[in-house]
């Protein structure tokens, strides 16, 4: 399944409202009626992180500026108002089939 | 719950390496436990794969060269690579799906392997 994701680069006003978008080339609901579909946060020099998993569940510890929408093969994340610790790689990423695979990633800058 | 990998380096084109990845805070046995890596510069790219019943799963591209397994009396993950490419030069990170079903919520920090002559 290839995760396509857009824009690839989003520089965003501090404050300001920033959505990405995740395209699967197809659906990942699964036989149980599950969707395995996740947004990972990567900031400069760190590991991958875990915001939001099955569309729209925010990991503990997130914040509420970030939320998780869609279904079947199309995908949004979206931050309410942007923050400076919020810059860096964002990717969607599907574990409903193998082989698991990730977006391009999205730069999140700030303007 | 911590997972600490371990085992990068430096390794000729054609050579072997094994990564582990020590557990705190849960029991590898339990949890599905996934490698990705990322090359300099590049995305996330999806390794390996263990179960919790112990099934695993690998990439084409690594396939038949790349073995994933653990050792319940070290509670440790380990992936033995052998006939290593120049392009499997990567940061090898080990995630868990801890709390979260079909999502990886604990990751490791890394360990960096280049394959180079």
């Amino acid at each position: 399944i290839v995760m396509t994701q857009t824009p690839l680069s989003s520089p965003v006003t501090l404050g300001q409202p920033a959505s990405i978008s995740c395209r699967s080339s197809q659906s990942l609901l699964d036989g149980d009626g599950n969707t395995f579909l996740s947004w990972l946060q990567q900031r400069p020099g760190q590991p991958p992180r875990l915001l939001i998993y099955k569309i729209s569940n925010r990991f503990s510890g997130v914040p509420d500026r970030f939320s998780g929408s869609g279904a079947g093969t199309d995908f949004t994340l979206k931050i309410s108002r942007v923050e400076a610790e919020d810059v860096g790689i964002y990717y969607c990423t599907q574990a409903t089939q193998f082989p698991y695979t990730f977006g391009q990633g999205t730069k999140l800058e700030i303007k | 719950v911590q997972l600490v990998e371990s085992g990068g380096g430096l390794v000729q084109p054609g050579g072997s390496l094994r990564l582990s990845c020590a557990a705190s805070g849960i029991t590898v046995h339990n949890y599905y436990l996934i490698w990705v890596r990322q090359a300099p510069g590049k995305g996330l790219e999806w390794v390996s794969v263990i179960y919790g019943g112990g099934g695993t799963s690998s990439a084409v591209s690594v396939k038949g060269r790349f073995t994933i397994s653990r050792d319940t009396s070290k509670n440790t993950l380990s992936l033995q690579m052998s006939s290593l490419r120049v392009d499997d030069t990567a940061v090898y990170y080990c995630a868990a799906s801890v709390t979260t079903l079909g999502a990886f919520d604990v990751w490791g920090q890394g360990t960096m392997v280049t394959v180079s002559s």
